[in-house]
């Protein structure tokens, strides 16, 4: 099983709203990541999770808090987000070996698109 | 730079084989990966080559390295309505998790 679920699929909220993003793997993976992807554009890198401790963070505003509860959930909190924050926001994991290695082949969840108003 | 590049655009007629070409920048990559991505969905893994090889065939799908030009290519073969994507390659410099993406290869099957 290569599935990484992604809650919810469509998210609207306006620039006053907290709200959250919710992944979910039970491959045993013990690297996550979230991407940010706007139009027609490759996924850009925002935070990595490695053994649930944040690893990299891409100099990604505030307003976007990353949490990892445990080794197969990892989250994205929102608040006072603004319009140009509006995109398709993925979810992926990998198994965490060494870094460049076979285990770093990330996994992708569906996705959930984001509109900010 | 850290540009790894492909076309933007393919267009092919059903039944017809499909080249989708990327030029990657870091030679010390190990793996080098090709997505699918159909509309408002994820990131599909379709296949992937570590660099020691030339080619890899799985299914209708070829993968050919040249690593001398760093240059990666996927072919499908009997291109189907369904393979209408964008496609992206990928690779992982060497000591980081970071995948560096491709700027995407838009497909189009024409039936």
């Amino acid at each position: 099983d290569t599935e990484v679920t992604q809650t919810p699929k469509h998210l609207v909220m306006g620039m006053t709203n907290k709200k959250s993003l919710k992944c979910e793997q039970h491959m045993g993976h013990r690297a996550m990541y979230w991407y940010k992807q706007k139009a027609k554009k490759p996924p850009e890198l925002m935070f990595v999770y490695s053994y649930e401790k944040l690893s990299i963070n891409e100099s990604v505003p505030s307003r976007f808090s990353p949490e990892c509860p445990n080794s197969s959930l990892l989250n994205l909190h929102l608040h006072a987000l603004q319009p140009e924050d509006s995109a398709l926001y993925l979810c992926a994991s990998s198994q965490g070996g060494s870094a460049g290695g076979m285990g770093e082949t990330q996994y992708f969840g569906p996705g959930t698109r984001l509109l900010v108003l | 730079g850290e540009d790894v590049e492909q076309s933007l655009f393919l267009s092919v007629r059903e039944g017809d084989s499909s080249v989708i070409n990327c030029t990657y920048t870091d030679s010390s990559s190990t793996y080098l990966y090709w997505y699918k991505q159909e509309p408002g969905a994820g990131l599909q893994l379709l296949t992937y080559i570590f660099s020691n090889m030339d080619m890899k065939q799985d299914q209708r799908l070829t993968v050919l390295l040249n690593k001398k030009d760093k240059h990666l290519s996927l072919r499908i073969a009997d291109t189907q309505t369904g393979d209408s994507a964008i496609y992206f390659c990928a690779e992982i410099p060497s000591g980081t998790y970071k995948y560096i993406f491709g700027t995407g290869t838009r497909l189009k099957v024409l039936a």
